[in-house]
């Protein structure tokens, strides 16, 4: 499988102010990441599709200006939440996805984001 | 569009009972299902998935495409198994998936 982690696991921020989530495949050339959100108490929603070397793929209702994504190499994605509110506060969860044999998604631990 | 529907929060089972957590999803297709588990602060990790029709830590799940049904089972259940269980379905094995809003499993002792 594929070691996932994300950097950081926790974030406080400021209202207005941006911040950028790290998400490395320790040993696997990814090719193609995934975001997702997850409020409390409520499942895993697909925010968008990470592709290497060039534009991620939104998916409806994300604002791709506020959730900028890059994924400038086989083993980084970032997510940037450029001028956040409040209402951005939530578990950001990368999930890189395997090829070969099995197309599998192995997740990384998440980070919760808290804008103050 | 592809919806994956979990219609229980919470599960509540004593220790050695039966555990059936219910999936249901809709897709047009042929879709893959799989079963990820969350346990307290860890990350998602796969269960088992529909295709390799194995038997993970003692569930199953059985794949039925007339009631578009994936539902996990286990004869008996033990305290370990509590945890967050999500259902999730893909349409094509290079596409994201889709989760269902997840089941909690409490087993008590």
């Amino acid at each position: 499988g594929a070691v996932v982690s994300q950097h950081p696991s926790w974030v406080i921020c400021k209202s207005g102010t941006s911040v950028k989530i790290e998400c490395r495949s320790l040993d696997f050339q990814a090719t193609t990441m995934f975001w997702y959100r997850q409020f409390p108490k409520q499942s895993l929603m697909l925010m968008a599709t990470s592709n290497e070397g060039s534009k991620a793929t939104y998916e409806q209702g994300v604002e791709k200006d506020k959730f900028l994504i890059n994924h400038a190499s086989l083993t980084l994605s970032t997510l940037t939440v450029t001028s956040a509110h409040p209402e951005d506060s939530s578990f950001y969860i990368c999930s890189v996805l395997t090829s070969g044999r099995a197309y599998e998604q192995y997740f990384g631990p998440g980070t919760r984001l808290t804008v103050t | 569009a592809q919806r994956v529907t979990q219609p229980e929060k919470l599960l509540s089972v004593f220790k050695g009972a039966p555990v059936e957590l219910k999936c249901n999803y809709s897709y047009s297709g042929s879709p893959e299902l799989f079963w990820y588990v969350q346990y307290s602060r860890q990350r998602l990790q796969l269960l088992l998935r529909h295709i390799s029709r194995e038997s993970i830590k003692g569930f199953t799940a059985d794949l039925n495409k007339g009631e578009t049904s994936f539902h996990l089972k286990k004869p008996f259940a033990q305290e370990e198994d509590s945890a967050m269980y999500y259902c999730a379905l893909r349409a094509l094995r290079n596409t994201p998936l889709v989760f269902g809003k997840g089941t909690r499993l409490s087993v008590i002792a």
